[in-house]
């Protein structure tokens, strides 16, 4: 089975350009999440989409990121413009969905993102 | 909202020793998930162990075990016969059965030293 992958590996940017991540969920995971670690902080959460739909995006930083998931498949995420505070690793994780909670959460290598 | 709390930034065991991780959290509510999470250098993150609330077996998994206090709000991992495998960011993780998100703490660096 295909673990989840994400793209690019690295990203590095200017500030005020355009920058989109992509996460490839398990197959069959209705749940996917979008987390973002800053160097030296806790994994903070961002989004979440059950198939198509954001179930909760409370994490989610101000209007310059927008998270997408058509079809219920893969999802892109992009912060437009980039500022610096951006800089990070973004994580994707994806899950089945349970009715008791302890399905635990699939990651994928996530992607290093580098505003200058 | 729940916090997470690792209040060792690095730590170190020499290979074939003991290592104990400590975490610590908020809550209040009566039943959750906790986990931990291991990432090695420039690799994905993946389980190590998941202890369910209600169980009050602490759960182990291999030379991974947890020494779950509920009333104390602490869950520690521990890793016996640590190899060289074994280096890599720790990450504990709570999750509430009504909800969705995942809550982690700010990791554990763990060095094994051969």
């Amino acid at each position: 089975e295909a673990g989840v992958t994400q793209f690019p590996s690295h990203s590095v940017i200017e500030k005020g350009q355009t920058v989109t991540l992509r996460c490839d969920p398990i197959s069959g995971h209705d749940n996917l999440y979008w987390y973002r670690r800053v160097m030296g902080k806790e994994i903070k959460f961002l989004l979440h989409f059950v198939k198509e739909s954001k179930q909760d995006e409370s994490g989610m930083p101000n209007n310059r990121f927008l998270a997408e998931r058509t079809g219920g498949t893969y999802s892109t995420l992009k912060v437009q413009p980039a500022e610096l505070e951006d800089s990070g690793v973004y994580f994707c994780a994806s899950s089945q969905v349970s009715a008791t909670g302890n399905s635990p959460l699939h990651f994928g290598n996530g992607t290093r993102l580098t505003v200058t | 909202a729940q916090t997470v709390t690792q209040s060792q930034p690095e730590m170190s065991v020499q290979e074939a020793e003991t290592v104990t991780l400590s975490c610590t959290y908020d809550t209040s509510e009566s039943d959750y998930y906790l986990f931990w999470y291991k990432q090695p250098p420039s690799r994905q993150m993946i389980l190590v162990i998941r202890q369910e609330a209600y169980k009050q077996q602490n759960a182990t998994e291999n030379r991974f075990s947890v020494n779950f206090q509920k009333a104390a709000k602490s869950f520690s991992l521990k890793i016996s016969d640590s190899q060289l495998g074994d280096a890599a960011m720790y990450f504990c993780a709570y999750r509430s059965p009504t909800g969705n998100q995942f809550y982690f703490g700010t990791g554990t660096s763990l060095t094994v030293i051969p």
